[in-house]
């Protein structure tokens, strides 16, 4: 057990809908981080957040966005969503910028968009 | 963009035989590398984080070397075993940003 939740496990909807995926960090973790592993891909980094703020973007849409709320979870938005969205989704945390302390990934949110 | 590189994609082997994998990696600003176990329908699991030339790390039958000044680290895994079926990743570290590779998948045949 990494210490890392993520929820849903699974979503199924619509094109054109907006769902949320939720990460809670290890605890002590200060950072979190969103990755996209679409079918035959490697995990593509979306977006990174440190104690709150917005740290670093990677290959995000501008349909999707997210956010760390002072409690340290975080969230993921994705909105009019499209058949090539669906993919799994993981949340990875580390303790953040000092040290080199592996990144701990929760077990992800697999999102079928039909 | 950072380029980290695996090779090869994916390999079999037989249970019993001895492999290895390299990731390549810029050799320039190095922090760390991380080497991680993904097995199917599972998270990826941190099995090292190198951080010094010449290191070398070792878990059980696995094991890792790093050369940072041409950028490039090896996996081994001596005596194969089904259970060691998984994607390895690799995942070059700068400062806090990681950098991960597409994976070298691995299918231990019985």
């Amino acid at each position: 057990d990494s210490g890392v939740t993520q929820t849903p496990k699974h979503l199924i909807t619509a094109t054109g809908q907006r769902v949320t995926l939720r990460c809670s960090p290890r605890s002590g973790d200060l950072s979190v981080y969103w990755y996209q592993q679409s079918l035959d891909q490697g995990l593509q980094f979306l977006i990174q957040y440190y104690n709150g703020e917005e740290r670093a973007k990677g290959n995000i849409l501008e349909r999707f966005s997210a956010q760390q709320f002072p409690d340290l979870h975080s969230e993921l938005n994705l909105s009019s969503l499209e058949l090539g969205d669906s993919a799994l989704y993981f949340c990875a945390s580390s303790v953040g910028t000092e040290g080199n302390s592996p990144l701990h990934f929760g077990n992800g949110t697999r999102l079928t968009v039909t | 963009i950072l380029n980290v590189e695996q090779s090869p994609q994916s390999l079999h082997v037989q249970e019993g035989d001895s492999t290895n994998f390299t990731c390549s990696f810029p050799s320039s600003n190095f922090y760390a590398l991380h080497w991680y176990r993904w097995e199917t329908a599972k998270s990826p699991e941190a099995l090292f984080v190198m951080t010094l030339n010449g290191d070398e790390k070792k878990k059980g039958r696995i094991s890792a070397t790093l050369n940072t000044k041409e950028g490039y680290s090896y996996l081994y895994i001596k005596g194969s075993q089904p259970e060691d079926s998984a994607t390895y990743l690799c995942a070059f570290q700068v400062v806090d940003q990681f950098y991960f590779g597409t994976g070298t998948s691995l299918t231990v045949i019985p």
